[in-house]
C-alpha cells in the first residue's frame, strides 16, 4: 500500500463548476499538507499549505485536512479553463523536510 | 530572481553514455532535491542535500550520483545510461528552516530519453 493515494483522473468538469480533489494517507505522523499545481511540461508550484487539521482558504481555493480520517481535499470554486493542470498532494511528518507525494490528479476544465 | 534553473531542457542519450544534469538556485536555500517523474507515478526522490558538502540517497538512487560543493549548485550525474532512466528530471530547493517555509521551488525540468 502506498503511503499517499491519489486518483490519477483525468477529472473533466465544465467551467464554473466546483472541483473536489482528494488524497488519502496511511501515516498518522503526517502534520504538514501541501497542494502543488503542475501545468503541462512545467515544474510543480506550491498552491496551498496547511498544518494539522482544519481548513485554509485562498481566493477560489480551499484546502481541508481531516486527520481523523487521514484524508485531505482541495476545493476549487468557479473553476476556469486556466485551472486545467495536474494537482499533486504532498505531506510530511515532523522529523525532516522531505515530502511524500501523491501521484497527481489530472484536471480538465471544459469551456 | 531566476529561482531554480535546470539545464539542459531536453537530451537524448545512447545506452551506456554518461551525462550531468545541472541545477542552480539563487535563493540561498539550504535544501536541494532531485526527483524523477514518470507518467502516472508521481515524483520519486533520487538524492537530496541539506547543505554544501552533505548529500544523501532518496528512494531511487541507483544509477545516479550527486555532489554539492556550493549552496547554489546541485548537479546530478548519470553514469552508464539505461532505458529505465528515460524520464523527466526535476530539481527543487527549499529553505529548510521553519515549518512555515515548507514550500519547494521547482525548476522547469529536463526531459531525458535513453535509446
Amino acid at each position: 500500500q502506498k503511503e499517499v493515494e491519489q486518483d490519477p483522473g483525468p477529472l473533466s468538469v465544465p467551467e464554473g463548476a466546483i472541483v473536489s480533489l482528494n488524497c488519502t494517507y496511511s501515516n498518522s505522523a503526517f502534520q504538514y499538507f501541501m497542494w502543488y499545481r503542475q501545468y503541462s511540461r512545467k515544474g510543480p508550484e506550491l498552491l496551498m499549505y496547511t498544518y494539522s487539521s482544519g481548513n485554509k482558504e485562498d481566493g477560489r481555493f480551499t484546502a481541508q485536512v481531516d486527520k481523523s480520517s487521514k484524508y485531505i481535499s482541495l476545493f476549487i470554486r468557479d473553476s476556469q479553463p486556466s485551472d486545467s493542470a495536474t494537482y499533486l498532494c504532498a505531506m510530511s511528518g515532523d522529523s525532516n523536510y522531505q515530502l511524500i507525494w501523491g501521484a497527481g490528479t489530472k484536471l480538465i476544465i471544459k469551456p | 530572481n531566476a529561482g531554480v534553473t535546470q539545464t539542459p531542457k531536453f537530451r537524448i542519450l545512447k545506452i551506456g553514455q554518461s551525462m550531468t544534469l545541472q541545477c542552480a538556485q539563487d535563493m540561498n536555500h539550504n535544501y536541494m532535491y532531485w526527483y524523477r517523474q514518470d507518467p502516472g507515478m508521481g515524483l520519486k526522490l533520487i538524492y537530496y542535500s541539506v547543505g554544501a558538502g552533505i548529500t544523501d540517497k532518496g528512494e531511487v538512487p541507483n544509477g545516479y550520483n550527486v555532489s554539492r560543493s556550493t549552496t547554489e549548485d546541485f548537479p546530478l550525474r548519470l553514469e552508464l545510461a539505461a532505458p529505465s532512466q528515460t524520464s523527466v528530471y526535476f530539481c527543487a530547493s527549499s529553505p529548510g528552516q521553519g515549518w512555515e517555509d515548507y514550500g519547494y521551488t521547482f525548476g522547469s525540468g529536463t526531459r531525458l530519453t535513453v535509446v
